[in-house]
């Protein structure tokens, strides 16, 4: 079974511009998570998928952060404009229906100069 | 909302020695807690989780235990070994969302 998806791993901006992440998530899972990790601390999160449907976006800071979930498969996760306190690690999961287990990609490492 | 405490935030042990990671969480209607391992620039990865109406469960030299009435649960590692050194995060999750509430993680340190 092939496992969570990101792209692209590593990304190093200026603050000010935007950036985009892509995960496509295991197949058949129906909720997808968007995770922002700062180093030395725990994943938080950002936003929450069931299927198509945005299920919490409660600690997305929507004034410069947005997310899509294509058809219910793929996601992105855009940041415009970035601030170098968005240097963290991006973290998508994915997980079936119901409290299960959610599988993580590898991650994007973003920077922000 | 809910909250998940762990401690302690690190934890340094002898190769072959037992380590304990507890967490504490306010909601009682919290009814899945997984625990997650992190190496150091790698993605977390479940190693065991329990789900509330189980009090304990037992994977090889890891268990973890639930007590629904005083809402902890904690990570037992056994037999410890160097592989094991790594950041440990437990988690919450209830409701219809089952979104994970997660601790502020433990960092295990083996030494040889």
């Amino acid at each position: 079974e092939a496992g969570v998806a990101q792209s692209p791993r590593y990304k190093i901006i200026e603050k000010r511009q935007s950036v985009a992440f892509w995960c496509n998530p295991i197949s058949g899972h129906a909720t997808l998570y968007w995770y922002q990790q700062i180093l030395g601390q725990g994943p938080k999160l950002l936003i929450q998928f069931q299927n198509n449907g945005v299920v919490d976006d409660s600690q997305l800071p929507k004034d410069r952060f947005s997310a899509e979930r294509l058809k219910g498969v793929d996601s992105t996760l855009k940041i415009q404009p970035a601030k170098l306190e968005d240097s963290a690690v991006y973290l998508c999961a994915s997980s079936p229906l119901g409290p299960d287990t959610q599988y993580f990609g590898p991650g994007t490492r973003l920077t922000v100069l | 909302g809910e909250n998940v405490e762990q401690h302690p935030s690190t934890l340094s042990v002898q190769e072959g020695d037992s380590a304990v990671i507890k967490c504490t969480y306010s909601d009682s209607a919290s009814n899945y807690f997984p625990w997650y391992k992190q190496e150091l620039g790698k993605r977390p990865q479940l190693i065991i989780d329990i789900r509330s109406n189980v009090g304990e469960k037992k994977d090889q030299r890891i268990a973890v235990t639930l007590n629904k009435t005083a809402k902890h649960f904690s990570l037992h590692i056994t037999e410890t070994q160097p592989e094991d050194s790594a950041v440990y995060f437990c988690a919450a999750s209830k409701g219809s969302n089952y979104q994970l509430i997660w601790g502020a993680g433990t960092k295990l340190i083996i030494k040889p």
